[in-house]
């Protein structure tokens, strides 16, 4: 039983244009998501976070929106550049300091 | 400033042998999380500690597997009678009390033959 779901695993978006991320969850305790993405043979890096109080959180072409109604969130990269191609994780937990409950990841392609 | 480090980066064993895999969280970090990331999937829980001990370890597959953090820093996760099936990219995170922002090391790829 997925908690996290990533329904894209991939998605190919032209340089300059925007790249939108999309992930949906079940569990109504979540209260707190992130985007990590990741190289490959690297560990996960941290990209961006919301809180359940908000409904956006930007930072500089990252943008996060959460819709609590529809248990889902979205990521958007704007404008999309060769170096965000990479595998993006949607990830959710509980209140405190517990563990992340990731999606399966969306991997990004970027064309110059 | 140094992120999580992990060692060894891989690790080939055979099946029926003992691993142990270390991680060296950021400096300060209270929290310490273990998670192992399979072909296609994404990292799934296996281990946290607050401080020294043990604050969740629901995620372990069995009793083959066992975590320690003696002193409240590095980790140790002890695979016992590896299984091909325990062949898996094994990630640690850290992170401080407060926003849950975890931050990841570059993982150990162990393989089991």
């Amino acid at each position: 039983d997925q908690q996290v779901k990533q329904n894209s695993p991939s998605l190919s978006v032209q340089e300059g244009r925007i790249s939108i991320l999309n992930c949906d969850y079940t569990n109504s305790m979540f209260d707190y998501f992130l985007w990590y993405k990741k190289y490959p043979a690297e560990g996960p890096t941290f990209l961006i976070s919301i809180s359940s109080i908000k409904d956006k959180n930007e930072d500089g072409r990252f943008t996060v929106f959460l819709n609590k109604s529809a248990k889902h969130l979205s990521l958007h990269i704007v404008p999309s550049q060769p170096g965000d191609s990479a595998v993006y994780f949607c990830a959710a937990s509980v209140p405190g300091n517990t563990p992340l409950v990731f999606g399966k990841g969306t991997r990004l392609s970027v064309i110059a | 400033g140094a992120g999580v480090s992990q060692t060894p980066s891989n690790k080939v064993t055979e099946k029926g042998k003992y691993v142990e895999l270390r991680c060296d969280p950021i400096s300060g970090h209270t929290a310490l999380y273990w998670y192992r990331q399979s072909l296609g999937q994404g990292p799934e829980f296996l281990i946290y500690f607050q401080g020294t001990g043990a604050a969740d370890d629901s995620g372990l597959p069995n009793d083959r597997f066992f975590a320690v953090r003696p002193e409240g820093s590095v980790s140790t996760l002890k695979i016992q009678r590896t299984e091909r099936g325990d062949s898996a990219v094994y990630l640690c995170a850290s992170s401080f009390s407060g926003p849950n922002e975890q931050f990841f090391g570059p993982g150990t790829r162990l393989t089991v033959l």
